[in-house]
């Protein structure tokens, strides 16, 4: 089945640290996103990308990279710049940058320890 | 303009009962309003979603309404059930914008 894998499920992070949060799709899709959810502040974008080694910033960029060689890959990479990283992180795509078949992986609980 | 606001931000209603949440989107552009649905530790995952060329549309005991002039869009859920109980996001666009989300309680 296609689907939005994310990995993993939970993860820990010390102060100072980087940690890379995994995405893949076999959706065929071009289209990926990074959200962060807080409670109570709804889904916020952190980067897209609409085509491969191609990506933009989204409303809370800052702290975060991304990268995009494959078009099934999306990782995002939480630096020791991002103050306050422990939320729960979600990937999406879509077709051709389309709001149509936005579909979303099951998340990651990143928490610093 | 390119706001989603959502209201209520929290709703209790009774096995049974009608649930409904709203939306307000503010660029004329949007031309795709969907509806997620969320539970706790889970990714949101499509419900029903509605295009500005229908002013209603449902799916089971979901409904949305959508009000283009006043740029409102509601979902209603009939009969609401225990298992309802979950977080729900309106979105719009183009690129999704998310409103910050409902979360549902059906009691019992």
């Amino acid at each position: 089945d296609g689907g939005i894998t994310q990995s993993p499920k939970y993860l820990f992070r010390k102060e100072g640290q980087n940690v890379t949060l995994s995405c893949e799709q076999n959706l065929n899709h071009d289209a990926m996103y990074w959200y962060r959810q807080d409670p109570g502040q709804g889904l916020r974008l952190i980067y897209y990308s609409q085509i491969v080694n191609d990506f933009q910033k989204g409303d809370i960029a800052e702290g975060y990279s991304v990268s995009r060689e494959k078009k099934e890959s999306f990782p995002l990479t939480v630096t020791s710049a991002q103050k306050n990283p422990t939320a729960f992180y979600l990937c999406a795509s879509s077709i051709a940058g389309r709001a149509y078949g936005y579909t979303f992986g099951s998340g990651t609980r990143l928490t610093v320890v | 303009q390119q706001q989603v606001k959502q209201s209520p931000q929290s709703l209790i209603v009774q096995k049974g009962g009608i649930s409904i949440i709203n939306c307000a989107y503010e660029n004329t552009a949007f031309d795709y309003f969907p509806w997620y649905q969320q539970f706790p530790g889970k990714g949101p995952a499509l419900l029903i979603a509605i295009r500005p060329d229908v002013s209603e549309k449902k799916e089971g005991r979901f409904t949305i309404s959508f009000n283009k002039s006043a740029k409102q869009f509601s979902l209603h859920i009939m009969d609401s059930q225990p298992g309802d109980s979950a977080t729900y996001f309106c979105a719009a666009g183009g690129q999704l914008v998310f409103g910050k989300g409902t979360k549902l309680t059906v009691n019992p």
